[in-house]
């Protein structure tokens, strides 16, 4: 079954900080999004890699923002200074060809 | 470049009333239709999709939703609704020619009243 585990759960850091989101696909896949989710502008699609390589990154809302997809089993998204107007639920989802998105539980960061 | 409107950003319906939530979509292709669920500090479930073929489909938790190409709408219903069905529905479009990277409506959050 396609799944997907995000670490971790809950960041809390400092503003200036780096600050590191990682997503494990289990399987089943061939593309991988990475969505932020806030009150204010609701999902918003990041990223997307199409077996491995990077399609889309015209949702990487700034340079501060970058993310890599180094083997099929393993994303990161990276944000280089943190600032609190990042606060949000970052989502990692999954989806093979013509199929549905697999949705991690997410990591709820929260930046002060 | 398609999109998705979801009226309402909140319903609220009574334990045991119909729910219905709605969708249109706006896509040059013939779309694939999602309706996701999000319960509190979960990551969203599909709940149910439309591909090809039967225009009305079944999906978890009594929800069904029916694609209705003339009107663009893919409107999700459940005849009774359940405490447990309180959380927030997005209803997503997708090319399945093209990128098939999912377009998100802005969410409606439902509430069900005792």
């Amino acid at each position: 079954d396609a799944g997907v585990i995000q670490s971790p759960r809950h960041e809390v850091t400092e503003m200036g900080q780096e600050v590191t989101l990682r997503c494990k696909p289990i399987s089943g896949h061939n593309s991988l999004f990475w969505y932020r989710q806030t009150m204010m502008r609701g999902l918003e699609l990041l990223i997307y890699f199409n077996n491995n390589v990077p399609i889309d990154d015209s949702g990487m809302p700034e340079d501060r923002f970058s993310a890599k997809m180094p083997n099929a089993s393993f994303s990161t998204l990276k944000i280089q200074p943190s600032e609190p107007r990042d606060s949000a639920v970052y989502f990692c989802a999954i989806q093979g060809t013509y199929t549905e998105a697999f949705f991690g539980q997410g990591t709820r960061l929260t930046v002060v | 470049a398609q999109s998705v409107t979801q009226l309402g950003s909140h319903v609220s319906v009574s334990e045991g009333a119909l729910v219905l939530l709605r969708c249109n979509y706006s896509s040059s292709v013939p779309p694939y239709l999602f309706w996701y669920v999000q319960y509190p500090n979960q990551g969203l479930q599909l709940l149910l999709k439309y591909t090809t073929g039967a225009t009305l489909v079944k999906g978890i938790n009594g929800f069904e939703a029916e694609f209705k190409k003339s009107e663009t709408s893919f409107h999700l219903t459940k005849p009774s609704a359940h405490m447990s069905d309180a959380a927030e529905y997005f209803c997503a479009v997708s090319d399945p020619l093209g990128a098939q990277k999912l377009v998100f409506g802005q969410g409606t959050r439902l509430t069900i009243n005792p």
